[in-house]
């Protein structure tokens, strides 16, 4: 079975510019969510959508946005890129009471 | 901002030995859990312990919580070169009902030398 894929595996962005990162779930995982994880430290989390709801919000500005589709799969969205942002983005699906994240690959995002 | 503390930030044994992690943190929880991350890639999840119990095991590994003392400790005996990972303790809040939401510690970068 497909674990959880994300795309792009890495980019390279400029500072102003946004982003779009995209996760498809394990077949059968509902909820989604994304993480964002600077060098050196621990994931950090930004959204979870649930049943294409957002289901709850990290302390990060409102260039940050994402939504899920139908199909369960997710896009995050970065406008006017910083160099702060310059991170590994992860994307980590469950089912909604297990508790168990399992998390993609991530997309490693380079700011310049 | 981050849940909590891990100790130590880094360790480095001998393949054979056991390694102990520990990891502190600051709010009531409803569960902890510990994920394991190679060289910055995505993270893999190994143990989940819930606020009422005190210890469980999965294989080699042995995890213990404490929550009047914040606190939990994920020991890997036998340790093996292929055990050379970054380990992070993360917790969900108690009362929460929003279980995506992980707050994840600092971790500890374990390196087993062959």
């Amino acid at each position: 079975d497909a674990g959880v894929t994300q795309s792009p595996t890495h980019l390279i962005k400029t500072r102003g510019q946004h982003v779009t990162l995209r996760c498809s779930p394990i077949s059968g995982h509902k909820s989604v969510s994304w993480y964002q994880q600077v060098l050196g430290q621990g994931p950090q989390f930004i959204f979870q959508y649930y049943e294409k709801e957002e289901r709850g919000r990290g302390n990060f500005p409102d260039r940050f946005s994402a939504r899920q589709f139908p199909n369960y799969s997710s896009e995050l969205n970065v406008n006017a890129l910083l160099l702060g942002d310059s991170a590994l983005y992860l994307c980590a699906s469950s089912l909604l009471n297990t508790g168990e994240l399992f998390f993609g690959e991530g997309s490693r995002l380079t700011v310049l | 901002s981050q849940q909590g503390e891990e100790d130590p930030q880094a360790l480095s044994i001998q393949e054979g030995e056991n390694a102990t992690m520990n990891c502190s943190y600051k709010t009531s929880i409803n569960n902890l859990q510990w994920y394991r991350q190679n060289s910055g890639r995505g993270l893999v999840h190994l143990i989940l312990i819930r606020s009422n119990e005190r210890e469980k095991h999965s294989g080699r590994l042995r995890v213990t919580l404490d929550t009047s003392k914040k606190s939990s400790s994920l020991l890997i005996t036998a340790s093996r070169a292929a055990d050379t990972a970054s380990y992070f303790c993360a917790t969900v809040p108690s009362g929460s009902s929003n279980t995506g939401k992980l707050i994840f510690g600092q971790g500890t970068t374990l390196q087993v030398k062959p």
